[in-house]
């Protein structure tokens, strides 16, 4: 089975703080992807990486960036986290692309909060 | 651009009966994917169900199936004999069949309560 691990269930930062999420498969997938979800806002896409050292914004990169520097890891990076990027943080993984029907999996999710 | 409306945010099913998760996505694309998944409280997502859009033919997956009406646009995820287990948030996901990065554009979400 596909394992996506993220490495904090839980966090909680403070305004103004660089913040690091990792996240981990073990699968050799090519695609990672970080969303952030929102209640009554579904997943939205931060930032998608299909290659090492390759990453491509989402639909709501502001206040985020990335870094892929190894195949598994796939880190966001808050660079200056602020109260509106309390949120749920959901990190996955898929087999390239030209398997179009592969899934994506999903880690556990980071639950970050910014007071 | 496209986008996936799940327009019930919650739902409730008795156990053991069936219940209808609805799912419509706009699109100008003939060839796409599409995909539930399924979030129960411990958080994980996982996946449901998946149909292409070039099948005919409805995606079953033991108690789960879909009706997939793709002149309606219209994706929808069919639940029976519901269990306790099944009580979850569960989301609709569209992806584009010519994408080369598995991008999904996900629906925001339907809860469903399970009453024993």
């Amino acid at each position: 089975d596909v394992k996506v691990t993220q490495s904090s269930r839980y966090l909680v930062k403070r305004t103004g703080e660089k913040v690091f999420l990792e996240c981990v498969q073990d699968m050799d997938h090519e695609n990672m992807f970080w969303y952030r979800q929102d209640p009554g806002l579904g997943l939205r896409l931060i930032y998608f990486s299909y290659d090492v050292k390759m990453k491509e914004k989402g639909d709501i990169p502001e206040g985020y960036s990335v870094s892929r520097e190894k195949k598994e890891r796939f880190s966001l990076i808050l660079e200056s986290a602020s109260t509106n990027q309390t949120s749920m943080y959901l990190c996955a993984s898929s087999l390239l692309a030209a398997r179009r029907n592969q899934p994506q999996h999903f880690g556990d999710g980071t639950r970050l909060s910014i007071l | 651009a496209q986008t996936v409306t799940q327009s019930q945010p919650e739902m409730s099913v008795q156990e053991a009966e069936t219940v209808t998760l609805s799912c419509t996505y706009d699109t100008s694309e003939s060839d796409y994917y599409l995909f539930w998944y399924k979030q129960p409280p411990s958080r994980q997502m996982i996946l449901v169900i998946r149909q292409e859009a070039y099948k005919q033919q409805n995606a079953t997956e033991n108690r789960f199936s879909v009706n997939f009406q793709k002149a309606a646009k219209s994706f929808s995820l069919k639940i029976s004999d519901s269990q306790l287990g099944d009580a979850a948030m569960y989301f609709c996901a569209y992806r584009h069949g010519s994408s080369n990065t598995g991008k999904l554009i996900f629906g925001q979400g339907t809860t469903l309560q399970v009453k024993p």
